[in-house]
């Protein structure tokens, strides 16, 4: 079946560090794939996505590159900021025909970024 | 902007009360899905929903039902509360089956 991995933290950087938070996937075909952020006490929000391979999504200084050879979706920032401590979740979607509906979930990165 | 708006923020019911848990999306979208949030655990789908009347159970469907009588509106019911429970649940949208969803701000719910 199709799964995510991603590491969960938590993840502690100080203010203006490089951001880097792996995600590897296993899916079958051509998934789409997401990045979704959740801020304290409040739902996910979808940060990015990509839907085929060397796609990049990008948001708000956040970056994504969908790697089918590696099957990773990385996400990346260049300088964080205290706002941007959160919990960070890859999700995949399987391709059409590709087995069960709704998207497949990693367990959560929990970013805390220190001034 | 899509909008997904539960009924409850914060939900405090006793153990073997039947519960229910609204939500409403306002983009006309066909899928709609519920889902409980652990520590550790991560998100766990519920029960979703690809067209009105019609369900589909997810992962942990034991002790919930659903109802959407209505294309905006999907109903989580726990027919009879227990401490194990105790959770956050999100409810979502989406307009394909498989494609990003939209997600509301959350009930956490604490059965005592």
């Amino acid at each position: 079946g199709n799964s995510v991995t991603q590491m969960e933290g938590p993840v502690t950087l100080s203010e203006e560090a490089f951001l880097t938070i792996n995600c590897t996937y296993t899916a079958t075909g051509y998934p789409s794939l997401f990045w979704y952020v959740q801020y304290p006490g409040e739902g996910l929000q979808l940060l990015l996505k990509a839907t085929k391979a060397d796609d990049k999504g990008s948001n708000k200084g956040f970056e994504a590159t969908y790697r089918k050879e590696t099957t990773s979706f990385h996400l990346e920032k260049g300088s964080v900021q205290v706002s941007d401590s959160a919990v960070y979740f890859c999700a995949l979607s399987p391709a059409a025909g590709g087995g069960a509906d709704g998207l497949t979930f990693g367990k959560g990165t929990h970013l805390i970024i220190q001034p | 902007d899509v909008k997904v708006t539960q009924s409850s923020r914060y939900l405090v019911k006793r153990t073997g009360e039947k519960v229910f848990l609204e939500c409403v999306q306002d983009m006309d979208h066909e899928n709609m899905f519920w889902y409980r949030q652990d520590p550790g655990l991560g998100l766990r789908l519920i029960y979703f929903s690809y067209d009105v009347k019609m369900k589909e159970k997810g992962d942990i469907p034991e002790g919930y039902s659903v109802s959407r009588e209505k294309k905006e509106r999907f109903s989580l019911i726990l027919e009879s509360a227990s401490t194990n429970q105790t959770s956050m649940y999100l409810c979502a949208s989406s307009r394909f089956r498989v494609s990003e969803q939209y997600f509301g701000p959350g009930t956490r719910l604490t059965v005592t």
